[in-house]
């Protein structure tokens, strides 16, 4: 079965600091990526998307995800965090004939400190 | 437009009890799908919908029914409840090929 694998659980930043969080799907064929944000107390919400061309994609507040196909990756980046990107980051994987569904990670916790 | 709704917010149910979370949707998707979150496990896949009168199992089906008699509604059910199933859900609904629309979820705990 497809998988999707997020690999920082936990991430403690300092606020400007720049953030990148890894992304790893196993799936050989044509993929649909999404990253997901859930603010504390909130439901998820769609930060960026990509379906195909460009494989550098951005998405709103400032965050940007690129699509290396060779690596089955799609790392989510930000150059400065604030503190109000505190949240849990979700990446998710539509695979062909899936029938449109999503293969969510299990996420990744950032927190942003002053 | 209210986009994905979903009643109730929060429940306590006692074991063996049973329920309906509702999930409504004004966006017209033919699309529409059941997640449980659960700590550091992200989402699974309980059960989706392609169109009114069909359903299929997701990930993690047992213990749960779903019925799609409009486009509009997705009707959760827990027959039998569990405290394994204590977890908050969430509707989603999506049009063809597009991203997911994601309810406010409904937390749910089993005792």
């Amino acid at each position: 079965a497809q998988s999707v694998s997020q690999h920082n659980h936990h991430v403690i930043l300092s606020e400007a600091a720049s953030l990148e969080l890894g992304c790893n799907y196993s799936y050989g064929g044509t993929v649909n990526l999404f990253w997901y944000v859930q603010y504390p107390g909130q439901h998820l919400q769609l930060l960026l998307k990509y379906f195909s061309g460009d494989p550098l994609v951005k998405g709103i507040k400032g965050f940007e995800a690129e699509f290396i196909k060779s690596k089955f990756s799609f790392n989510l980046r930000k150059p400065s965090v604030q503190w109000s990107d505190t949240a849990e980051y979700f990446c998710a994987v539509g695979f062909t004939g899936g029938g449109n569904k999503l293969t969510f990670g299990t996420g990744t916790q950032l927190k942003v400190e002053l | 437009n209210a986009g994905v709704t979903q009643t109730p917010k929060f429940r306590i149910l006692k074991i063996g009890q049973s329920m309906t979370l509702q999930c409504a949707q004004d966006m017209n998707h033919n699309y529409m799908y059941w997640y449980r979150q659960d700590p550091g496990m992200g989402l699974k896949l309980i059960y989706y919908s392609v169109g009114a009168g069909i359903t299929d199992k997701g990930e993690v089906p047992n213990g749960y029914n779903v019925s799609r008699s409009t486009t509009e509604d997705f009707p959760l059910r827990l027959e039998l409840a569990a405290p394994s199933q204590t977890s908050v859900y969430f509707c989603a609904t999506a049009s063809r090929k597009d991203e997911q629309y994601f309810g406010p979820g409904t937390r749910l705990t089993v005792t």
